[in-house]
């Protein structure tokens, strides 16, 4: 049973602001919101992370609406470098369950 | 302030030999995940170990895999009498706690390849 469902992949021009929606309907109240970047031969990377509403770093913002049952992470004016696969994850290690489950992310082209 | 270290980078077996990949996790960091990932997938979740302890193995497959956190020394996955099947990007991953708002650090990954 997927915990989070994504986009398979996206296009996007350099200079274009791109937003990835992930569905995510069984959250648990304890349970916060992570995104996850990964370019090819390397590990993900921790991009933001959130419980509500909204948050915003140096890197995206990501926004979460009041029933928590999505989340948008949104990358402003994305360019070549930002290609790469991008992971919602829903975190559920209080309840003993399989920590930050990984599916299979969106895959993001940056096209010139 | 090193981040979380994998070796080999690249390894390569033949069909049953033995793989051993081995991860340090960033200073200061108690908890160690392993990931496979097979080309265009996402990561699976193998096992979670903490210092000297195995937490939630239930990723990892039951016969030829085992996984260790020794008190000292780098955590190891073990891989035994390889298949071609076991060919894969193996990723660490570390943190401090286990804390549902704690993000993970991930390795570069050992690419695991078996003739």
């Amino acid at each position: 049973l997927a915990k989070t469902t994504q986009p398979i992949s996206m296009d996007s021009y350099e200079g274009q602001e791109v937003n990835i929606t992930c569905s995510h309907n069984n959250i648990a109240t304890n349970d916060y919101i992570t995104w996850y970047q990964q370019f090819p031969s390397q590990g993900p990377r921790f991009i933001i992370q959130g419980y509500k509403t909204k948050v915003t770093n140096e890197v995206a913002s990501l926004f979460i609406p009041a029933d928590r049952k999505s989340s948008t992470l949104s990358l402003p004016r994305v360019s070549l470098s930002d290609t790469a696969v991008y992971y919602c994850l829903v975190g559920d290690r209080d309840s003993g369950n399989t920590p930050l489950v990984f599916g299979k992310g969106t895959r993001l082209s940056v096209i010139a | 302030n090193a981040g979380v270290m994998q070796n080999p980078r690249h390894l390569v077996r033949r069909r049953g030999q033995e793989a051993r990949l081995r991860c340090s996790p960033m200073k200061g960091h108690s908890h160690v995940y392993w990931y496979r990932q097979l080309p265009e997938e996402g990561l699976k979740f193998m096992v979670y170990l903490q210092k000297e302890n195995i937490i939630d193995e239930s990723g990892m497959p039951k016969e030829r895999f085992s996984a260790e956190f020794p008190k000292e020394g780098p955590s190891i996955l073990r891989i035994q009498q390889v298949v071609r099947g076991d060919s894969a990007a193996y990723f660490c991953a570390s943190s401090t706690t286990t804390a549902t708002n704690e993000k993970l650090f991930f390795g570069s990954g050992t690419q695991l390849s078996v003739l």
